[in-house]
């Protein structure tokens, strides 16, 4: 089936620890981006990718970072967690264009939890 | 600052009908969405205006105001399955997506 696959699903993470979420996709879209999403707030963008090799910073960047090898990986890394990185991760996609709807679609979520 | 304002919570009865509002100031407009969230899922694609008016998918309509900054999600025929988090969102200039925090709708019996 078609989609983005992230994993963890769910990890619990101690402060200070280094800590990598995998997104891929098989849909070949050309933009990926990673929100995080925390009660009563809006999905925040945190990194995005329009094309493979090139990223950009969204609203919320610090402590995080990404790479785009390739179109189908898009991989978050927290440096250092920190309790306020507790949230949950919403990686998603869409077949960029600079018309038309360009409707993300989202992965699954990985939730976690920085102790 | 770049805002979308939606109620929190919403309640309603099943095989009702029910209207969720969106009020946005963004810098810029190039088209508003509707997403649909189930608990502990990932948000799916409901909706797309651009142009002003009402745009209908079965039971669902979205409408849009640009003049007044407002959209509204109206679903119909409601159905417990339909009890779910709404988001609004809108693609401003730089063609990024800014979130309104969604609003939860309850369908009791």
């Amino acid at each position: 089936i078609a989609g983005i696959t992230q994993a963890p699903t769910s990890q619990i993470l101690a402060a200070g620890r280094r800590m990598t979420l995998r997104c891929t996709q098989d849909m070949r879209h050309n933009a990926m981006y990673w929100y995080r999403q925390d009660l009563g707030l809006g999905l925040r963008l945190i990194h995005y990718s329009n094309t493979a090799g090139t990223t950009g910073k969204g609203e919320v960047p610090d402590g995080y970072s990404v790479s785009r090898a390739n179109t189908d990986d898009f991989p978050l890394t927290l440096a250092s967690a920190v309790p306020s990185q507790t949230s949950v991760y919403f990686c998603a996609s869409s077949d960029s264009s600079s018309t038309g709807a360009n409707v993300l679609t989202f992965g699954a979520g990985s939730r976690l939890t920085v102790l | 600052g770049q805002n979308i304002d939606q109620p929190t919570e919403m309640t309603a009865t099943e095989g009702a009908i029910v209207q969720i509002n969106c009020t946005y100031q963004t810098s810029g407009f190039n088209g508003l969405f509707w997403y649909q969230q189930h608990a502990g899922e990932a948000p799916t694609f409901l909706s797309y205006n651009v142009l002003d008016g009402l745009e209908e998918k079965g039971r669902f309509s979205s409408f849009l105001s640009r003049s007044k900054g407002y959209s509204y999600l109206l679903l119909k025929e409601l159905q417990m399955k339909d009890s779910a988090s709404y988001l609004c969102a809108v693609r401003d200039s730089n063609y990024q997506l800014i979130w309104g925090a969604g609003t939860k709708l309850i369908i009791k019996p």
